[in-house]
């Protein structure tokens, strides 16, 4: 089983910071990366999914890099808003068909 | 389009009871999931699916069965209820090359008496 980790755990911003966080895996074993948003009482929701290194995506105010050789997906959030307060999942495939494990999660809380 | 939909939404069982969490999908995925939700430890996953007649176990496929007759279905059995098994399940649905995301029912919250 793939051993996906988060960090930080959790961080609380002021509205108006920007912010990033961490999502590590084990770089001999990559397929595709997603990212996805958590919200309080709903269903996570796909931002993005990363295939090639060196790959960006963006949404809005919203970005994500991705490198396999170091084993890493870094996704950031500029001008956070109390909108953006959720819990942000990464999720990985070592193959294509294969088992999608998710990372702990990183609880975003953004202050007004 | 109804997207995943899981049914029920809400369930309180007894210790030792049996029942099985239905999801349907009407994207036409060859990829379905479910995974259950426990405080600080995300989504787990139990078992997945990748087409019709194939399944396989995920990270906590104990106490849990699972079958795919249809493309559509992928229900989810608890043999045996136990309190452990009390959580947040949520089933999921994907195109399966990794590609492409997965999309998410409304969860069944499962409380175990």
């Amino acid at each position: 089983i793939l051993n996906v980790e988060q960090s930080p755990q959790s961080l609380h911003v002021q509205e108006g910071d920007s912010t990033n966080f961490t999502c590590s895996f084990p770089s001999s074993n990559f397929y595709a990366l997603h990212w996805y948003r958590w919200e309080t009482a709903k269903s996570p929701e796909a931002l993005f999914v990363m295939t090639l290194n060196g790959d960006e995506k963006k949404k809005g105010r919203i970005s994500a890099t991705l490198n396999t050789k170091e084993g890493y997906s870094y996704l950031y959030i500029k001008g956070s808003q109390p909108e953006d307060s959720a819990t942000y999942l990464c999720a990985l495939l070592k193959t294509s068909y294969d088992k999608v494990i998710f990372g702990p999660g990183t609880s975003l809380s953004v202050i007004p | 389009n109804a997207g995943v939909t899981q049914t029920p939404k809400f369930q309180v069982l007894k210790t030792g009871q049996s029942m099985t969490l239905q999801c349907a999908q009407d994207m036409n995925h060859e990829y379905m999931s479910w995974y259950r939700q426990d405080p600080g430890m995300g989504l787990r996953l139990i078992h997945y699916s990748v087409g019709a007649g194939i399944t396989d176990q995920g990270e906590v496929p104990n106490g849990y069965n699972v079958s795919r007759s249809t493309t559509e279905d992928f229900p989810l059995r608890l043999l045996s209820a136990a309190p452990s098994q009390t959580s947040v399940y949520f089933c999921a649905s994907g195109q399966g090359l990794g590609d492409q995301p997965q999309h998410f029912g409304d969860g069944t919250r499962l409380s175990i008496l």
